[in-house]
């Protein structure tokens, strides 16, 4: 089975710092990496994907991600961050099932806080 | 695109009774899934269907259940309510597509189970 650990519960930071949210996954297959965004009372929102390819994923709104194979990891990354940023932040993964995608098995979240 | 709709986003019941809540998919995509978020938690797989049979399912007991229809809408039921099972509920529809994998979520419905 598939398992999706996000080391840090909560990640403070300043405006215009950079910031790393991390997350590790458990596979002993190929699987497809995902980064959802979640603002206050609202549903999922799908901020980058990795399916194949360039292991450095550009997503929405500046964020990319690094899939390391070696390490089982998929770190979020911005190298600048905004207010409006402040949000909880999803790592999931999946396997694709024929020709349908797997279930998506996400982590705990991390809570990424900016402060002015 | 008309993306994902759930109804309704807000719901109260009481315990013991029976409660569906409404997704609508976007057009084309033919697999629909489920999730539970306990409030401070993440996503719980609930189901997954797939041209309206189930091919998937986490571990909830059989008082969840779900339908899938031909035009992408689907339904998720719940019996016999019990105080555990406030949660936002999210739906989620994606298509195979190769260059589109990936899901595509909705704003969720806020049940509270009293």
């Amino acid at each position: 089975a598939q398992s999706v650990t996000q080391l840090d519960s909560q990640v403070p930071v300043f405006e215009e710092a950079p910031v790393e949210l991390r997350c590790n996954y458990s596979s002993s297959v190929s699987v497809y990496l995902f980064w959802y965004v979640q603002y206050p009372n609202q549903g999922l929102q799908l901020l980058l994907k990795y399916l194949s390819g360039s292991t450095l994923v550009k997503g929405i709104n500046g964020f990319e991600a690094e899939f390391n194979k070696s390490q089982t990891s998929f770190h979020l990354r911005k190298p600048s961050v905004h207010i409006s940023d402040t949000a909880e932040y999803f790592c999931a993964v999946t396997l694709l099932r024929g020709s349908t995608l797997g279930r998506l098995y996400f982590g705990r979240g991390t809570q990424l806080t900016v402060w002015p | 695109e008309t993306g994902v709709t759930q109804s309704p986003t807000h719901l109260i019941k009481t315990r013991g009774q029976q409660v569906t809540l409404r997704c609508s998919s976007q057009s084309g995509h033919n697999t629909v899934s489920w999730y539970q978020q306990a409030l401070g938690q993440g996503p719980q797989f609930i189901f997954q269907y797939y041209r309206e049979e189930e091919n998937g399912r986490g571990n909830f007991p059989p008082r969840f259940s779900g339908l899938q229809f031909p035009n992408y809408s689907s339904e998720l039921n719940v019996n016999a309510l019990e105080l555990d099972d406030s949660a936002l509920y999210l739906c989620a529809s994606s298509t195979a597509g190769v260059s589109n994998y990936g899901y595509t979520f909705g704003s969720g419905t806020r049940l509270t189970v009293v």
